[in-house]
């Protein structure tokens, strides 16, 4: 099962754009990125996904490298209220579905 | 209203009792999820479910029993609990599909529930 590595935390200034990094460098080729965020101590919340492309929504960017074996989270213009534990998941597919293993995460904490 | 919800919230117990944790949708999803979540770390999948009836075990099913009455419902059950399962227990649905040519799968995740085994 591809691993997933993550600075246990960071910070950076709310305004200014968060850029989370994950190694996931025994990914193989059917597994996805996901990445999802829990504040608090409240349910995760899902943010976004891919697979080979950037990907890019509402909440957030993912860029994902070339090899596939690095991707990074970022959020344009961090908030207060982004402050969260961000994690970084490879989703691996086990019978007919895809199973999220969750990890540590990185705490990120937005300063104002 | 929120989409998933849990019941009891929170719940303090004794050792050797039986608990039941319920977990109700109204996403309309085939899929749910049980995970219990230790302080500091990521959450754990206990087991899972497809549909009705279909019941799976995750990474940590020991000591943990889960029923899937219906498709709104899935409940967990602790038989006899013991201290080390005091943990954040969370429920999650998800609805397998596609978008934009990506296999979905994203999970929604109910508030949790605070369980503590004196």
């Amino acid at each position: 099962d591809a691993k997933t590595t993550q600075p246990p935390s960071m910070d950076c200034a709310e305004g200014r754009a968060a850029n989370l990094p994950c190694n996931h460098s025994t990914i193989s080729g059917n597994e996805y990125v996901y990445w999802y965020r829990q504040i608090h101590s409240q349910g995760p919340q899902y943010i976004i996904h891919g697979l080979k492309n950037n990907e890019t929504n509402e909440m957030a960017s993912l860029i994902i490298t070339e090899d596939r074996k690095s991707s990074t989270l970022i959020l344009p213009h961090a908030t207060l209220r982004d402050t969260a534990v961000y994690y970084c998941i490879v989703s691996r597919l086990m019978d007919s579905s895809y199973k999220l293993i969750f990890g540590s995460g990185t705490r990120l904490l937005v300063r104002p | 209203d929120a989409d998933v919800t849990q019941t009891p919230r929170n719940r303090i117990t004794k050792t050797g009792k039986r608990i039941m944790l319920e977990c109700s949708q109204t996403k309309g999803h085939d899929r749910m999820y049980w995970y219990r979540q230790d302080p500091g770390l990521g959450l754990r999948l206990i087991y899972y479910s497809f549909d009705v009836k279909d019941i799976n075990k995750g990474e940590i099913s020991d000591g943990y029993s889960v029923s899937r009455q219906a498709q709104a419902k899935f409940s967990l059950s602790l038989e006899s609990a013991i201290p080390n399962q005091t943990a954040l227990y969370f429920c999650a649905t998800s609805d397998p599909g596609l978008a934009g040519g990506l296999a979905l799968n994203e999970q929604f995740f109910g508030p949790g529930t605070r369980l503590t085994v004196l």
